[in-house]
């Protein structure tokens, strides 16, 4: 397996710009999580799945923030409109029950946003 | 309340020398613990998981629960572990994890 897949590496947009991340979880995992790594806050846990269904949503920050899994294969996670402080990493990680839950981590996506 | 408390920010060692990263957690059931580990720009890793009871690295870590505490050691730091260091807590059945605030570890020759 590839491991985590994220696209884009890296994206450098303006501010008020629609900004949209992709993952690709490992194949079997049925948990998605995706977190946000800034210096200032560290690692946040913005939101995440279970068999495709949102779980807890209590970490994205604002209604601008918003995410789907249409299948067990694929997630997005959007920001509309976007704002300078916004940039961040942001990782997405998959896990299930099988694998005792251990998180494997996509290589993330450095958003900035100008 | 689930809490993980890693009370240094930055741990500053000379290789050779031992290291030992605190992680105390607050959990009212069974906990299951884990040490991640995340070099510069990279992905976050798992390092080890108290159920595994293993050495990664030269790392060990001993789950204590009557002091709540998940410490990480090493005997003698090396260049290559300079990295920041998360524990983590997993809090759900659908394997949600509370992370640290993390630890950054600089070992200096």
């Amino acid at each position: 397996d590839a491991g985590v897949i994220q696209s884009p590496r890296h994206e450098v947009t303006e501010m008020g710009q629609e900004v949209t991340l992709r993952c690709k979880p490992i194949s079997g995992h049925n948990s998605l999580f995706w977190y946000r790594q800034t210096m200032m806050r560290g690692l946040e846990l913005l939101i995440y799945f279970n068999n495709n269904v949102p779980i807890d949503d209590s970490g994205m920050p604002e209604d601008r923030f918003s995410a789907k899994m249409p299948n067990a294969s694929f997630s997005t996670l959007k920001i509309q409109p976007s704002e300078p402080r916004d940039s961040a990493v942001y990782f997405c990680a998959s896990s299930s029950h099988r694998g005792r839950y251990e998180q494997y981590f996509g290589p993330g996506t450095r958003l900035t946003v100008t | 309340a689930q809490r993980v408390t890693q009370p240094e920010k930055l741990l500053s060692v000379f290789k050779g020398a031992p290291v030992e990263l605190k992680c105390n957690y607050s959990y009212s059931g069974s906990p299951e613990l884990f040490w991640y580990v995340q070099y510069s720009r990279q992905r976050l890793q798992l390092l080890l998981r108290h159920i595994s009871r293993e050495s990664i690295k030269g790392f060990t870590a001993d789950l204590n629960k009557g002091e709540t505490s998940f410490h990480l050691k090493k005997p003698f730091a090396q260049e290559e572990d300079s990295a920041m260091y998360y524990c983590a807590l997993l809090t759900d059945s659908w394997g949600k994890l509370q992370f640290g605030a993390g630890t950054q570890v600089v070992v200096t020759p």
